[in-house]
């Protein structure tokens, strides 16, 4: 099955730096790769996204970079303020485009820590 | 319009008792999900449904663990003799499917064993 590592595990910049959070994952046949935000005690919530058909996308602060060759891809967000504090989570799955649905591979998590 | 809900938000019991989780998604949503995630750890796959069949179950722990779905709207999922290490966060998401492939959480149950 699927298996997704991410680095680091935890992460501090100053305010205004960007930081970089990296994940490789194993199945050549996953095709979306999500990541998620997730503040202490709620639930994760959806930051971006990006399918196997394209190899960069931009939200204005965050990016996210795929690699299909090298099964990696990284989140990466700039101009970091106090409130990206969080922990992030990148996953796979291989539903895009098959039209069922499909479980994701989460990886271990980023502890992001903006400080001033 | 309304989220992803979840009941209860917190649910204390004492080992071997049996738990029932309930999660309403997305209205319209396709694809329903179970996670668990233990304190400071990442989510752990449990089951999904398309529609009320359940084409992936490998992530259920043990045959205590089950779950189920009525067509395309609530579901249950249901923890029998429970044991302290079923203590953890468990999460629900739904997913459009037709117009996306994203999955949208809800806010978890949070359960702790006895």
């Amino acid at each position: 099955g699927e298996n997704v590592e991410q680095h680091p595990s935890t992460l501090s910049v100053q305010e205004g730096d960007s930081a970089v959070i990296k994940c490789t994952y194993s199945d050549s046949a996953s095709n979306y790769f999500p990541w998620y935000k997730q503040e202490l005690g709620k639930r994760p919530q959806l930051i971006i996204d990006i399918r196997s058909n394209v190899g960069e996308k931009k939200d204005q602060r965050i990016a996210v970079t795929l690699n299909k060759t090298a099964k990696h891809f990284s989140l990466h967000i700039t101009e970091t303020q106090p409130e990206d504090s969080a922990v992030y989570f990148c996953a796979a799955s291989r539903s895009y485009g098959t039209g069922t649905a499909s479980k994701l591979t989460f990886g271990t998590g980023t502890r992001l820590q903006v400080t001033l | 319009g309304a989220g992803v809900s979840q009941s209860p938000s917190n649910k204390v019991t004492e080992k071997g008792k049996d738990v029932e989780l309930r999660c309403d998604p997305i209205s319209g949503h396709t694809a329903l999900y179970w996670y668990r995630q233990r304190l400071g750890q990442g989510l752990e796959f449990l089951i999904y449904f398309q529609g009320n069949s359940a084409p992936d179950k490998s992530g259920l722990p043990s045959d205590r663990f089950s779950a189920e779905r009525t067509g395309e709207s609530v579901s249950t999922l249901t923890i029998q003799r429970t044991q302290q290490e079923d203590s953890a966060v468990y999460l629900c998401a739904s997913s459009p499917m037709r117009q996306g492939y994203e999955q949208y959480f809800g806010p978890g149950t949070r359960l702790t064993v006895t």
